[in-house]
């Protein structure tokens, strides 16, 4: 089975702009989780979306928001960009009632 | 309010000795720990999980074992091999949120040849 993909891999934007990323599960996965990865604070939840419902969600503000659509494919949006944006974006699936996430390769967000 | 710890910012190990890393937790809700392996620039590669019904679970070279009574864990390497130098990171899931994980720090694990 293919692993999760995750697109684009490097993006740079600047300040107040706007981006999406996207998240393709494992086949059959229909749990999508999100986290942030930086140097200071390390890994963080930011939100989980099962059957295009966001079931759990992080200390994130409301700049950064997600989707998901019937197919398990997930988007996840941050609007107004700041530069303590910039980090490891990183995007997970697992089968439902299974605790194990896997990972997809990250997309790595620079924000200037 | 750091729930899950991991206190070792690094650890040195010769080839072929047994690298163990630690984590400290402070929520008793948690009830499943995982842990995993990562590489810069990379996403996070799962290694072995235990459920808080479990005391121990092994896989290959790979053992982790749990304390509840004293919220920590650890995980067993035996035997250490170069391959193994990476960044180590401990997560736990919170009862009922199987899609959410808390992680630790990380522990950067050399093995030295």
């Amino acid at each position: 089975k293919a692993g999760v993909t995750q697109t684009p891999r490097y993006l740079i934007k600047t300040r107040g702009q706007q981006v999406t990323l996207s998240c393709s599960p494992i086949s059959g996965h229909r749990s999508v989780s999100w986290y942030q990865q930086t140097p200071g604070q390390g890994l963080q939840f930011l939100f989980e979306y099962f059957s295009e419902t966001q079931r759990n969600k992080g200390n994130f503000p409301g700049r950064f928001s997600g989707r998901q659509f019937s197919n398990s494919r997930s988007e996840m949006n941050v609007s107004t960009l700041e530069l303590g944006d910039s980090a490891l974006y990183l995007c997970a699936s697992r089968l439902t009632g299974r605790e194990t996430q896997y990972f997809g390769p990250g997309t790595r967000l620079l924000v200037l | 309010d750091q729930q899950v710890k991991q206190n070792s910012p690094s650890l040195s190990v010769q080839e072929g000795r047994i690298s163990i890393l630690n984590c400290d937790y402070t929520n008793s809700m948690f009830d499943y720990f995982l842990w995993y392996k990562k590489y810069p620039a990379e996403g996070p590669t799962f290694l072995i999980s235990i459920s808080s019904i479990k005391d121990k679970n092994e896989d290959g070279r790979f053992t982790v074992f749990l304390n509840k009574s004293a919220k920590h864990l650890s995980l067993h390497i035996v035997p250490s091999q170069p391959g193994d130098s990476a960044v180590y990171f401990c997560a736990a899931s919170p009862e009922n949120q199987g899609g959410k994980l808390i992680f630790g720090q990380g522990t950067e694990l050399s093995v030295k040849p």
